[in-house]
């Protein structure tokens, strides 16, 4: 079945720093990819995504590349605010797959950024 | 505010007890998602209804019950609760873009403690 391999962090930045996070899957298919962001006691907020291969998705300085040949969409940020901090999921869904939507996701990666 | 509402948000209850949580999607959005968020298993797709019908279902195990009402407000049903089940729960709702392209909007979620 689908997959998403993230690293797991914690993750400690300095405020204007750069950030990657990398993101790796696994699908049968020609999945959509998905960052979402969790701020502390609060629900999961779409940040970008990205429908097919080579595909950018690009939100608030936050980008990713769909690598088809890599099977990977990480996550970059030219500079970071200590308000980036939170936690950060990968997801892919292919509703070609059995027509639902679903998303399957890693297991997050929490940002904390230092003033 | 992504527009999907939850309620309660917290909710503590004791082993052995039956719950009831409710999700209301946004506007004109015909999916609903259920999904577990804990420690141990991360955030796991339960569940999916459109338009009331069932679509898909992920890891939910058979004490959990789900539906979805002619408004297409969604319950999610936990009963003979273990300790275990002490999770945050969100529902999603989707809208289609394109005819591959979908984006889920999350709830606030809903706390559930099993004491």
């Amino acid at each position: 079945g689908n997959s998403v391999t993230q690293m797991e962090g914690p993750v400690t930045l300095s405020e204007e720093a750069f950030l990657t996070i990398n993101c790796t899957y696994t699908a049968t298919g020609y999945p959509s990819l998905f960052w979402y962001v969790q701020y502390p006691g609060e629900g999961l907020q779409l940040l970008l995504k990205a429908t097919k291969a080579d595909d950018k998705g690009s939100n608030k300085g936050f980008e990713a590349t769909y690598r088809k040949e890599t099977t990977s969409f990480h996550l970059e940020k030219g500079s970071v605010q200590v308000s980036d901090s939170a936690v950060y999921f990968c997801a892919l869904s292919d509703h070609r797959e059995g027509g639902s939507e679903k998303l399957v996701f890693g297991k997050g990666t929490k940002l904390t950024v230092n003033p | 505010d992504s527009g999907v509402t939850q309620t309660p948000k917290h909710l503590i209850t004791a082993t052995g007890q039956r719950v009831t949580l409710r999700c209301s999607p946004r506007s004109g959005d015909l999916s609903v998602y259920w999904y577990q968020q804990s420690l141990d298993q991360g955030l796991q797709f339960l569940i999916q209804y459109y338009n009331g019908e069932e679509r898909a279902k992920g890891n939910i195990l058979e004490r959990f019950s789900a539906q979805q009402f002619p408004d297409l407000h969604s319950e999610l049903n936990l009963s003979s609760l273990e300790l275990g089940d002490s999770a945050l729960y969100f529902c999603a709702s989707s809208v289609r873009l394109a005819a591959s392209s979908y984006e889920q909007y999350f709830g606030p979620g809903t706390r559930l403690t099993v004491t």
